[in-house]
């Protein structure tokens, strides 16, 4: 079984901080993906890393991937109010399981104005 | 159009009852995932489907069932609900399974009273 250990499960920060929350395993995934959820609603894709030590920018966010693709950062600068939500990795296996995504618990970002 | 819509977003039903939850989706994918969200347990997979008439088990599938007869429609049915059920539900589809994330619905709020 392919678990997900995100760190940490609750973060709550002035505006204007720099946070990074951490996503690892002991598995290797094909790849893997960043959510987001606010109160309310289903988890939107923020992100999908593929390849081993990738990085990818989205404005204030920056996702690696790590370069034995077992375990992803999210790292956020001068976090906004708007940041605020559950932010959810998960992992897609390789071969034959590719299709069903592990999902991590997540982490409650609260960003104060 | 959103995506995914899963219907109803809210139900209150009485333990032993059946209740059937509905999704729907425009995006022509492939793949769809039936899950439940509880605090402490993050998202875990109940069902999934990789085409029409085509399904199998998650990790907590035990008093659910679903079927699909048509790519558009993912319907999950509690056969006899228990407080147990008592859940957020949450539709998600892919294109190419999980390798590069899923869309997902806002989600169904059940209670079982």
């Amino acid at each position: 079984t392919q678990l997900l250990e995100q760190s940490p499960q609750f973060l709550s920060i002035q505006e204007g901080e720099n946070l990074t929350v951490y996503c690892n395993s002991s598995s290797v995934f094909s790849s893997l993906q960043w959510y987001r959820q606010e109160p309310g609603e289903g988890p939107v894709l923020l992100v999908t890393v593929v390849t081993g030590g990738e990085v990818k920018k989205l404005k204030r966010l920056t996702f690696q991937f790590g370069d034995a693709r077992k375990d992803s950062s999210l790292h956020i600068t001068a976090a906004q109010p708007g940041d605020t939500g559950l932010y959810l990795c998960a992992g897609a296996g390789s071969g034959g399981s590719n299709y069903k995504l592990t999902f991590g618990k997540g982490t409650l970002l609260t960003v104060n104005p | 159009d959103a995506g995914i819509t899963q219907s109803p977003r809210h139900k209150v039903t009485e333990t032993g009852t059946p209740v059937t939850l509905r999704c729907h989706q425009t995006e022509n994918h492939r793949y769809m995932y039936w899950y439940r969200q509880d605090p402490g347990h993050g998202l875990r997979l109940i069902h999934y489907s990789y085409g029409v008439k085509d399904t199998d088990k998650g990790e907590v599938s035990d008093g659910y069932s679903v079927s699909r007869s048509k790519t558009e429609d993912f319907l999950l049915t509690l056969e006899s609900a228990t407080s147990s059920q008592t859940s957020v539900y949450f539709c998600a589809s892919g294109t190419a399974g999980g390798t590069y994330g899923y869309t997902f619905g806002s989600g169904t709020r059940l209670t079982v009273v």
